[in-house]
């Protein structure tokens, strides 16, 4: 089946630096990546919405300023969190839509990457 | 898109079948029902999906009422490692909607 994958699985960051996440669909391109969060025992919540070669689409309460997303190819999506401060601490998850398949496992998702801001 | 109801957690005893319901009163016509699962630590788990008729693949079985307001996931043997959240979803059929995932029941597999 189609993998994602994200790198780093796991980082610790001081307060104020920034951090970046990568999300790769190893097996398939992708138009359109997605980017979740989730804290602890909650819920996945849909961030932003990203198209290759075009701006992302950010849900409502999400700072685009903060959380930077670039989806240069049709197989890699970055997530930058500027300024990081201890609040963005959370588990942060891909996904990505296979553009050659409206089949039902269109919408794949990376193993998560736990960001610790100290 | 519809919303889902589910209970927040069921226990399970091993190579038990786990049952797993799922109320979705208000979906429409074109939606389909997806069932994911998330074990604790890693990314969502697509499990499997159904429009109307009931579905089954080497994972679960997916039973859904003939006037599709519920559905039930059914793992038929389940193992300790079927210990994970699992979201029931109803998503329009384009396949261009996002998932958006509720909260999920938290089934809990036994020794």
């Amino acid at each position: 089946g189609a993998v994602v994958s994200q790198h780093p699985s796991r980082v610790i960051c001081k307060s104020g630096t920034s951090v970046k996440i990568e999300c790769r669909s190893l097996d398939f391109q992708a138009t359109t990546m997605f980017w979740y969060r989730q804290f602890p025992k909650q819920s996945l919540m849909l961030m932003a919405t990203s198209n290759e070669g075009s701006k992302a689409t950010y849900e409502q309460g999400v700072e685009k300023d903060k959380f930077l997303i670039n989806h240069a190819s049709l197989t890699l999506s970055t997530l930058t969190v500027t300024s990081a401060h201890p609040e963005d601490s959370s588990f942060y998850i891909c996904s990505a839509r296979d553009s050659g398949t409206r089949g039902p496992y269109e919408q794949y998702f990376g193993p998560g990457t736990r960001l610790t801001v100290t | 898109d519809a919303k889902t109801t589910q209970p927040t957690s069921m226990d399970c005893a091993e190579g038990r079948a786990a049952n797993l319901p799922c109320n979705h009163s208000t979906i429409s016509g074109n939606e389909y029902v997806y069932w994911y699962r998330q074990i604790h630590s890693q990314g969502p788990q697509y499990i499997i999906h159904g429009l109307k008729n009931n579905e089954t693949n080497e994972m679960a079985s997916l039973i859904i009422t003939e006037d599709r307001k519920s559905s039930t996931l059914i793992l038929p043997h389940a193992t300790l490692r079927d210990t994970a959240v699992y979201y029931c979803i109803v998503r329009p059929s384009s396949g261009y909607s996002t998932l958006t995932f509720g909260k999920g029941t938290m089934l809990l597999v036994s020794p």
